[in-house]
């Protein structure tokens, strides 16, 4: 399955700090998801946001997506040294049954 | 709930032995998926089913890997036989329906010597 492009591909902040990460896909979708991935872990589901929709929070997370883009970002506020993992974003492309992820970002948050 | 089961959490052994690797889906849930993840391809779907039958298989590799899912509480992944470039962590995960949100198990990370 063609992936989705993220970038950047490797993200370090201090504690405190936004992180930004964005995501690029290539057809038209249902929906896109954020995931998390600790080191050595599943990957969690974060946030889903409906292709109808342009913004969505989750707490310290901010999703946008602008389908004329066809581009997605994901905002962490207020970052904790917690946070470190990897991001992935997912998408629901309308011809398929499945997702397709992106390459992800690695985050690092130093306290 | 347990959340998506997956045996064994580690897996070494010889190229050219067989692998089977091994997964629950969280019951309820119609949908589950294979991927393995390495660092130079990243997360690959090997092979979905909805309601145990295999919808795309198109991923999968090579004919070496087969995947069953003879209910819908479990299914397996083979590798037979097994080969150094088959080394990965392979991750099933489930969803209630398609491109729904899904529930990933903690992989099996796979090495082939």
């Amino acid at each position: 399955s063609q992936q989705g492009e993220e970038d950047p591909q490797a993200l370090s902040i201090q504690e405190g700090e936004n992180a930004t990460m964005n995501c690029s896909y290539k057809t038209s979708i249902n929906n896109l998801q954020w995931y998390r991935q600790n080191s050595g872990r599943g990957l969690v589901h974060l946030i889903l946001i409906r292709s109808n929709e342009r913004e969505k929070h989750s707490g310290r997370l901010r999703v946008t997506l602008d389908t004329s883009k066809k581009s997605s970002s994901l905002l962490i506020t207020a970052s904790r040294a917690a946070d470190t993992a990897s991001y992935f974003c997912a998408y629901g492309a309308v011809s398929a049954r499945q997702l397709t992820f992106g390459s992800g970002t690695q985050l690092t948050v130093l306290p | 709930d347990a959340g998506v089961i997956q045996s064994p959490r580690h897996e070494v052994t010889e190229m050219g032995q067989e692998v089977t690797l091994r997964c629950k889906p969280i019951s309820g849930h119609n949908s589950l998926f294979w991927y393995r993840q390495t660092m130079m391809r990243g997360l690959e779907l090997l092979i979905y089913f909805n309601n145990n039958v295999p919808i795309d298989d198109s991923g999968m590799p090579e004919d070496r890997f087969s995947a069953k899912m003879p209910n819908a509480s479990f299914s397996t992944l083979k590798i037979q036989p097994s080969e150094p470039r088959d080394s990965a962590v392979y991750f099933c995960a489930s969803s209630p329906q398609d491109s729904s949100p899904l529930h990933f198990g903690n992989g099996t990370r796979l090495t082939v010597t």
